[in-house]
């Protein structure tokens, strides 16, 4: 699997935006990017995914490098609630990938 | 949120003894995965089902065998629980297994072998 980098942690103060930044640079054509995120003692939970555009939904929105060797996910405007270990993960779009490959992440502290 | 659970929540058993964990889903997906989370390792796979009585072998399945004679349930069972099974277990489920598929996890496992 191609393999991601992330720092290790971030912080950010409440009801600022947040920008997570993910450097894949041995990505395939056809890795899709995916972030999930952990919050403290539940199951990783999905946030976003992206192939070449950028991406929003009502979590996050995902920019994506144009020559898709890097992303950034971007909290608009960070609330307490969104303190948790942020993991960006290459997914290939052909069958046969069946596991999430999940690194050690970025923790992100949210400052009140 | 999907439909999942685990039980038990958390469990604490000896060296030697066998334990089975269970993972139910209502959302009649097909994929359904066991991870362990161990510090410094991240999730990691165990094994994982493309259908009823259909699984195969993840990354780090010695010691672990699964059943999946329905299709909302997956049972993960340590024949003969050690030390080194003590982690967090996750259950995981989809609907698809490709690069647009996203996996749906549990609330967790704690299990730990005395």
């Amino acid at each position: 699997d191609a393999k991601t980098t992330q720092p290790n942690s971030m912080e950010s103060n409440e009801e600022e935006p947040v920008h997570l930044p993910c450097n894949h640079s041995t990505i395939s054509g056809t890795d899709y990017i995916h972030w999930y995120r952990q919050l403290p003692s539940q199951g990783p939970e999905y946030v976003i995914h992206g192939l070449t555009s950028n991406v929003n939904n009502r979590m996050a929105s995902l920019a994506i490098a144009e020559d898709r060797k890097s992303s950034t996910l971007i909290l608009h405007r960070a609330t307490l609630r969104d303190a948790a270990v942020y993991y960006c993960i290459l997914r290939d779009t052909n069958f046969g990938n069946e596991k999430l490959t999940f690194g050690t992440g970025t923790r992100l502290t949210i400052i009140p | 949120d999907a439909g999942i659970t685990q039980s038990p929540r958390h469990k604490v058993t000896e060296t030697g003894t066998p334990v089975t964990l269970r993972c139910h889903q209502t959302e009649n997906h097909r994929y359904m995965y066991w991870y362990r989370q161990d510090p410094g390792h991240g999730l990691r796979l165990i094994h994982y089902s493309y259908g009823v009585k259909d699984t195969d072998k993840g990354e780090v399945s010695d010691g672990y065998s699964v059943s999946r004679s329905k299709t909302e349930d997956f049972l993960l069972t340590l024949e003969s629980a050690t030390s080194s099974q003590t982690s967090v277990y996750f259950c995981a489920i989809a609907s698809g297994r490709g690069g647009t598929d996203t996996q749906y996890f549990g609330p967790g496992t704690r299990l730990t072998v005395l």
